[in-house]
């Protein structure tokens, strides 16, 4: 059964950092692109960043360019989000996915990101 | 990177269809058949629906279909649920690793 779970969320000062980990099962992290979208509260679905199968080429939506980094360690089979320079408007709900070329068969159940002081 | 147009809402009654549109660009869904569809119940994660613009997944009921036309996809909800009441979101590739989702439309089963 394919899972995934993210975790690393909280309340972050505006300025500040967070790392987001998503830990999956049920398939190697290594064969598949992944992804992250993010929700803000009661609002729509915002794609974030890739990452390719090669673990090395990646995308990122440009209000995030810069200061998002994707990454993954495959002997753990976890993606990880590392968010810098935090700003308010970067709240919101986080997901991972896999992505099977194209598509997002598999989501985890999102971690909150507050940016607040 | 600007957000795919949707509705913002759609209604059918029980039994009948819903049609969502779509409408991106030539940089994304009018270049590229990588178009989804996703389906989000408040409070949960989103449910692939439709992929590469018609294709099904396993255990999506065939009442849900997808098509595409030059920049606008769209999606048909076909003899309407109860549970088929949520909001669907579309997405699309748009080159150099990049993706863009729609602006969600909430479907309500009258």
């Amino acid at each position: 059964e394919v899972q995934l779970v993210e975790s690393g969320g909280g309340l972050v000062q505006p300025g500040g950092s967070l790392r987001l980990s998503c830990a999956v099962s049920g398939f190697t992290l290594s064969s598949y692109w992944m992804v992250w979208v993010r929700q803000a509260p009661g609002k729509g679905l915002v794609w974030v960043s890739r990452l390719n199968r090669d673990g090395i080429s990646t995308g990122y939506a440009d209000s995030v360019k810069g200061r998002f980094t994707v990454s993954r360690d495959s002997a753990k089979s976890t993606l990880y989000l590392q968010m810098n320079s935090l700003r308010a408007d970067d709240t919101a709900v986080y997901y991972c996915a896999r992505d099977t070329g194209g598509a997002f068969p598999d989501w985890g159940q999102g971690t909150l990101v507050t940016v607040s002081s | 990177q600007s957000a795919l147009t949707q509705p913002p809402s759609a209604s059918g009654s029980l039994g009948q269809s819903v049609t969502i549109s779509c409408t991106g660009t030539s940089s994304d869904v009018g270049t590229y058949n990588y178009v989804s569809w996703y389906q989000q119940h408040p409070g949960k994660a989103p449910k692939l629906m439709i992929s590469e613009v018609s294709k099904r997944p396993s255990g999506v009921p065939d009442r849900f279909s997808g098509t595409k036309s030059g920049n606008t996809a769209s999606l048909t909800v076909s003899g309407l649920q109860a549970d088929d009441e949520a909001d669907y979101y579309c997405s699309s590739y748009a080159g150099s690793n990049t993706f863009v989702f729609g602006t969600g439309t909430k479907v309500t089963v009258l």
